[in-house]
């Protein structure tokens, strides 16, 4: 069935290191993926999204990486900060109907380390 | 400014009573949806309205309703909670003209609401 899951559950770094958070879907007709960030107690908030025709985005600070031969995605955060602590969501976006549908991974917590 | 609102953010219910999240939103969009987050979970839909059309996922079960009585405001009826459904709860909403031309934040969510059920 389509999916889409991450590799790890759970990430650690130090402030100011780069932080790559990886996302695996199995679904090959999505139309294009967005990235979110969670924080405890509040809704997803959006980082940055890329389609399907593309192989990287940039954002400020973020990255994203797009590898369609191995479905595989990945977020890149660069010189991480304590306030990117978060659980991060990949998702996949598809048209279904008249409304586009988002499939989220499972999700991988960031832990920032001082 | 708040764009979607979710009210209450934590609501207490009792096994098998009936209860009602609200959602509301100021961004004029066509589109509504619930999301269900169990704890160190993904979001799962629900459902979702297009403009007055409702959209019930396969597998939402029926113990799920919702109803949009105008453009701004959408509710999620519980009729008769379990402990299985103890869950934050997110709305959210999106403009959509069925193609996927524009990309982006073209969804956006509120804060959520906490049920807890006893």
């Amino acid at each position: 069935g389509e999916s889409v899951g991450l590799h790890l559950p759970t990430l650690s770094v130090q402030e100011g290191d780069n932080s790559i958070i990886n996302c695996a879907y199995s679904n090959s007709a999505s139309d294009y993926f967005i990235w979110y960030k969670q924080e405890s107690g509040k809704g997803p908030q959006f980082i940055i999204d890329i389609r399907s025709n593309m192989d990287k985005r940039q954002g400020q600070r973020v990255t994203v990486l797009l590898n369609k031969t191995v479905k595989h995605l990945s977020l890149q955060i660069a010189a991480t900060q304590p306030g990117d602590s978060a659980v991060y969501f990949c998702a996949e976006v598809r048209l279904s109907g008249s409304a586009r549908q988002l499939t989220f991974g499972s999700g991988t917590q960031l832990t920032v380390l001082p | 400014d708040a764009m979607v609102i979710q009210n209450p953010r934590y609501q207490v219910t009792q096994f098998g009573k009936p209860v009602t999240l609200s959602c509301s939103q100021t961004l004029n969009h066509n589109v509504m949806y619930w999301y269900q987050q169990k704890s160190s979970q993904a979001p799962k839909l629900l459902f979702h309205y297009y403009d007055k059309d409702f959209n019930n996922e396969a597998d939402t079960p029926d113990n799920f309703q919702s109803r949009r009585p105008n453009t701004s405001f959408c509710f999620l009826d519980i009729r008769s909670p379990g402990l299985g459904d103890a869950a934050m709860y997110l709305c959210a909403t999106s403009r959509e003209d069925g193609s996927l031309n524009t990309i982006g934040e073209t969804q956006y969510f509120g804060p959520g609401t906490r049920l807890l059920v006893l």
